[in-house]
């Protein structure tokens, strides 16, 4: 198995709704990621996880919120979300590497609308 | 800081011909270098990468780069272009050595492919 599983594809949220996209992977990695696209543009990391740790927080507001709650699974959860927070919001897992050459494994996205 | 700079925001070719997508990096330390392929409404894919092992390194469908410390750059070159790989090209900078990593993209590169 070597994907990484998102849901939900696509998500339409109000701005006082609550919300959490999920991840899976089941390739052992011990470090998982989101990253935020918006449209044309390249993607921008928000966190990274390694052992289920907090590493990095990119100075993302606190209406998101990232959870780890075991080695396969990464949600965020989102509330009181802006219009211009809408984007492509991917996941991605990789093997903890010291020569840093890694790949990772990117899942396919959730496409997220806030009206 | 680690930085890709991507020389052509869109590139057109005709089915058959060769492609070349640029790239320039700036790093403090030996770079690892990727290249990842985003297909409409897609994740991202990883094409190839540099590892320090060799200066020219072949990926996937064809696709090969060449790492060129002194012209810090690492193009991505295919012979022939193929409908299929229209798409948008990620050069890719890893700005961490701490086992995880912290990608950095460049700006892209659409490759439009004409019949």
């Amino acid at each position: 198995d070597t994907e990484v599983t998102q849901t939900p594809k696509h998500l339409v949220m109000g701005m006082t709704n609550k919300k959490s996209l999920k991840c899976e992977q089941h390739m052992g990695h011990r470090a998982m990621y989101w990253y935020k696209q918006k449209a044309k543009k390249p993607p921008e990391l928000m966190f990274v996880y390694s052992y289920e740790k907090l590493s990095i927080n990119e100075s993302v507001p606190s209406r998101f919120s990232p959870e780890c709650p075991n080695s396969s699974l990464l949600n965020l959860h989102l509330h009181a979300l802006q219009p211009e927070d809408s984007a492509l919001y991917l996941c991605a897992s990789s093997q903890l590497d010291r020569a840093n050459n890694e790949k990772l494994f990117f899942g396919s996205g959730t496409q997220l609308s806030v009206l | 800081a680690q930085s890709v700079t991507q020389l052509d925001s869109h590139v057109s070719v005709s089915e058959g011909t060769p492609v070349l997508l640029r790239c320039n990096y700036s790093s403090s330390y030996s770079p690892s270098l990727f290249w990842y392929v985003q297909h409409p409404n897609k994740g991202l894919q990883l094409l190839l990468k540099y590892t320090s092992a060799a200066t020219l390194v072949k990926g996937i469908n064809g696709f090969e780069a060449e790492f060129k410390k002194s012209e810090t750059s690492f193009h991505l070159t295919k012979p022939s272009a193929h409908m299929s790989d229209a798409a948008e090209y990620f050069c890719v900078v890893s700005a961490t050595n701490t086992g995880f990593q912290k990608l950095v993209f460049g700006t892209g590169t659409r490759l439009l492919v004409s019949p």
